[in-house]
């Protein structure tokens, strides 16, 4: 079955260091890829989107996402958090013959002063 | 230009009664699709909308319905309201379907039914 990934729940960095989020699908071809962000009781902002090309995407707000085809992956990244990152991080996947994304169940992303 | 608004922001309502939701799209965008969120099951697809015709259902009980306006603004309605529809529901428009067109979302309705 299709399925989108993401095994953190929780992530908690300090403020400035780097962060990871992974994010793992299994489909059959390349789908789009897409990283959204939701602030408590907000809706979900897009920071970044992979269709195709270039494996590393640039975003709003300093991230950046690698799509690498062998480990089906599209995991996030930022080289130094801000406290006001703290949120929750969604991967979305949507197969290319699909209209409809499915969504990862999210990480938290709690960051320490 | 205008985002995704959803109203209203938050409603209470009680066991059995029904509810509606609207969202009003970006200007410009065909396709609206609803989503439930909850703390126990993430981010459910409800339905999408184009051209005023549903085109794709998710997993959830006849209770739940929606529809599209000419002018795209789309409503989703919930009848026989029970306990376990309190959630977040999103709403997302897109310029069109498929391909590299990317989702932009309201703030959504928070729903609880007591």
């Amino acid at each position: 079955a299709q399925s989108v990934t993401q095994p953190d729940i929780h992530i908690t960095v300090s403020e400035g260091a780097s962060l990871e989020l992974r994010c793992n699908y299994s489909y059959g071809a390349t789908p789009y890829l897409f990283w959204y962000v939701q602030s408590p009781g907000q809706g979900l902002q897009l920071l970044l989107k992979y269709f195709s090309g270039d494996t590393l995407v640039q975003g709003i707000k300093g991230f950046e996402a690698e799509f690498k085809r062998s480990q089906s992956s599209f995991n996030l990244r930022k080289p130094s958090v801000h406290w006001s990152d703290a949120a929750e991080y969604f991967c979305a996947v949507r197969p290319g013959g699909s209209y409809i994304p499915t969504f990862g169940r999210g990480t938290s992303l709690i960051v320490h002063p | 230009k205008a985002g995704v608004t959803q109203t209203p922001r938050y409603l209470i309502k009680t066991r059995g009664q029904q509810v509606t939701l609207s969202c009003s799209p970006i200007s410009g965008h065909r396709s609206v699709s609803w989503y439930q969120q909850t703390p126990g099951q993430g981010l459910q697809f409800l339905f999408e909308y184009f051209s005023e015709t549903q085109r794709n259902k998710g997993n959830f009980p006849g209770r739940f319905s929606g529809r599209q306006f000419s002018n795209s603004r789309s409503e989703m309605n919930v009848s026989t309201l029970e306990l376990g529809d309190s959630a977040l529901y999103l709403c997302a428009s897109s310029a069109d379907r498929g391909g590299d067109t990317e989702a932009f979302f309201g703030q959504g309705t928070r729903l609880t039914v007591v």
